[in-house]
């Protein structure tokens, strides 16, 4: 079965320093996603990509954030000077044209980001 | 507006009870209202979803009611498992957008 995968799965950082997740959306999916959650609480979503170009993004995706599909399978989302509230589980999320008549959306197993 | 707002935060069962976890949603331009179920270190994953033009849909043991007039809806468990131990998500999405709005979440423990 396709799935989306994400790497690195864990990622420990010191404040200030630039992180960039990385993401491989299922190959012919055509919307792109990142969602967030802190330990704990809700999932959150950040950012949606479709065309090489942002489509819609939500208040936490500040100038400190940015996202890129650099070739033809990987997605990234590159935090620029991390802090500390930016540890959570980062989710990468892909969806086709349609997914049967829902438009599912596939998550990946996330990316645990810690900063110290 | 946007938020979408579950209940109860946690719940234990025995081994073949019906678990009842309720979401409420206050936009009526959503038109989509999925389940995600999440295990530990694991990314969420579709379980269940419904449109608001029907009130009930049913997937093996897991059915959503959908209460349009009230903006509710509800996720129950028929002959729960140990195995269906797990944080349970609702969430809503407008449009035919990816964008999700979630609830908070419920951990479900179902006890053998």
């Amino acid at each position: 079965e396709p799935e989306v995968t994400q790497t690195p799965s864990h990622q420990v950082t010191q404040m200030g320093q630039e992180v960039i997740l990385r993401c491989v959306p299922i190959s012919n999916h055509l919307y792109f996603y990142w969602y967030r959650q802190i330990l704990g609480q809700k999932v959150e979503f950040l950012v949606s990509f479709y065309n090489n170009e942002i489509s819609e993004k939500s208040e936490i995706f500040d100038d400190q954030f940015s996202v890129e599909r650099p070739d033809g399978s990987n997605f990234t989302l590159k935090i620029r000077s991390t802090k500390l509230e930016d540890s959570a589980m980062y989710f990468c999320a892909s969806r086709g044209r349609r997914t049967g008549n829902t438009g599912e959306l596939f998550f990946g197993e996330g990316s645990r980001l810690t900063v110290l | 507006q946007q938020q979408v707002k579950q209940s109860p935060q946690s719940l234990i069962v025995q081994k073949g009870g019906i678990p009842i976890i309720n979401c409420a949603y206050e936009n009526t331009a959503f038109d989509y209202f999925p389940w995600y179920q999440q295990f530990p270190g694991k990314g969420p994953a579709l379980l269940i979803a419904i449109r608001p033009d029907v009130s009930e849909k049913k997937e093996g043991r897991f059915t959503i009611s959908f209460n349009k007039s009230a903006k509710q809806f509800s996720l129950h468990i028929m002959d729960s498992q140990p195995g269906d131990s797990a944080t349970y998500f609702c969430a809503a999405r407008r449009d035919n957008t990816g964008k999700l709005i979630f609830g908070q979440g419920t951990t479900l423990q179902v006890k053998p």
